[in-house]
């Protein structure tokens, strides 16, 4: 089993430039999310999606945008990249609507602005 | 809104010492409540869960019981092992909630 799939796991990014961190399930999950990790911190949410063609803000979301088309694909779009933007990216997904289900997460992007 | 609060750490242990990770937390009704792990250079991995109060979630010999009374969800394990060594995140889910709210994560470092 795939599960969460992330690309790409590494990415050095210069000031002002623009990327799509790419994210795919095959578990036929509805929910979705994206978290950011700076070193030696928890996660923070970035945006997270219910279902295809639902998005909605976390705690972080300026600077990010992101888009449900399908229910496998949920990739986050970093338009102006900033060094406040380097951090290690994940992406998670779970079986919804109900709260007992964990979520799965993928391995990481590592993005660094420069 | 919801919250946990985690352990600071970091932990340090020897191999085979006893291990008790702290969660609190601060929810509305009965949310259901996670530990996760993160390895080094990998993505965070359910460890355990427990969805009511009273229950028990165990894993890899690693135990936490939902206290609703306490509002905690303390990891603990009998015999750490070198290869325990990781960061550990306490969760919780509310019900009907979109999104979890996380701790800010334990590292726990075993040595030899």
């Amino acid at each position: 089993n795939a599960g969460v799939t992330q690309t790409p796991k590494f990415r050095i990014l210069k000031i002002g430039q623009s990327m799509t961190l790419q994210c795919t399930q095959d578990m036929n999950h509805n929910y979705m999310y994206w978290y950011r990790q700076d070193p030696g911190m928890g996660l923070k949410l970035i945006y997270y999606s219910v279902g295809a063609g639902i998005t909605d803000k976390g705690e972080v979301p300026n600077g990010y945008n992101v888009s449900r088309s399908t229910t496998e694909d949920f990739p986050l779009r970093l338009e102006l990249a900033a060094p406040s933007q380097t951090s290690v990216y994940f992406c998670a997904s779970r079986n919804g609507p109900y709260s007992n289900q964990p979520q799965h997460f993928g391995d990481g992007t590592r993005l660094s602005i420069l | 809104g919801d919250s946990v609060t985690q352990m600071e750490g970091p932990v340090t242990l020897s191999e085979e010492a006893f291990l008790t990770i702290n969660c609190t937390y601060t929810a509305t009704g009965y949310p259901s409540l996670f530990w996760y792990v993160q390895y080094p250079g990998e993505g965070l991995q359910l460890l355990l869960k427990a969805t009511k109060a009273d229950d028990k979630g165990s894993n890899k010999g690693f135990e936490a019981t939902y206290r609703k009374e306490t509002t905690s969800f303390h990891l603990e394990k009998g015999s750490v092992q070198v290869s325990d060594s990781a960061v550990y995140f306490c969760a919780l889910r509310g019900t009907n909630a979109g999104k979890s709210t996380f701790g800010d994560g334990t590292t726990l470092t075993v040595k030899p």
